[in-house]
């Protein structure tokens, strides 16, 4: 049974394009967060939910929505997309916000914008 | 403010050689650390972290890092390297309030037949 689960594995599209990317995680964690790797492998957090709530919102353009329907989920939707856009987008969900626990990450989503 | 470094980018060991990877850490409180490893086109999986207690923490796969508070480091070993220890490395840290994990850029680590 898979922990954290991503959808799609990959995605290619064009720019300008809106597309979603979906999460969802099958720990009973309170916490889910959205990272974005880089080609140079840079990891960096764009956001995190706790029960449902926004708690970290990084510099992230506005193009970037996410929305947590409910504890288990939490999708990242992407407006307008652009070629810096592409990179390898990774959720991650933990148990709660407390610091001492570990993230369990999803198998990513590799975007291409071309 | 934290920060992460880890001292080269990559690093090729011969099988059956010593693993070291060095990572050393910046956080103004006392510091939560951790290592995870990523196989190529995976999520990040945790090898071993540090929270409180023994200073040497033993993880996944042979694997363990010691926390050494005077020198800020937290270096990850393993005393025989396997092919399948080839992948990518990242050191992680998180001071007690702080509100995120921060990464390290990571290392490449290559097992040398």
């Amino acid at each position: 049974d898979t922990a954290v689960s991503q959808t799609p594995k990959y995605l290619v599209t064009q720019m300008g394009n809106d597309k979603s990317i979906k999460c969802e995680q099958n720990l009973g964690h309170d916490t889910m967060y959205w990272y974005k790797q880089d080609s140079k492998k840079f990891l960096k957090i764009m956001f995190s939910y706790n029960n449902k709530e926004l708690i970290i919102n990084e510099t992230v353009p506005n193009r970037f929505s996410p929305k947590s329907p409910d504890k288990a989920h939490l999708n990242l939707h992407i407006n307008s997309l652009e070629l810096g856009d592409s990179a390898v987008y990774f959720c991650a969900s933990s148990q709660d916000t407390s610091s001492y626990n570990e993230q369990f990450f999803g198998p990513g989503t590799r975007l291409t914008v071309l | 403010a934290q920060s992460v470094t880890q001292l080269g980018s990559h690093v090729s060991v011969s099988e059956g050689a010593l693993v070291l990877l060095r990572c050393n850490y910046s956080s103004s409180v006392p510091p939560y650390l951790f290592w995870y490893v990523q196989y190529p086109n995976q999520g990040l999986q945790l090898l071993l972290k540090y929270t409180t207690g023994a200073t040497l923490v033993k993880g996944i796969n042979g694997f363990e890092a010691e926390f050494k508070k005077s020198e800020t480091s937290f270096h990850l070993t393993k005393p025989s390297a396997h092919m399948s220890d080839a992948a990518e490395y990242f050191c992680a840290v998180r001071g007690g309030s702080a509100r995120q994990l921060t990464f390290g850029s990571g290392t490449q680590l290559t097992v040398l037949p």
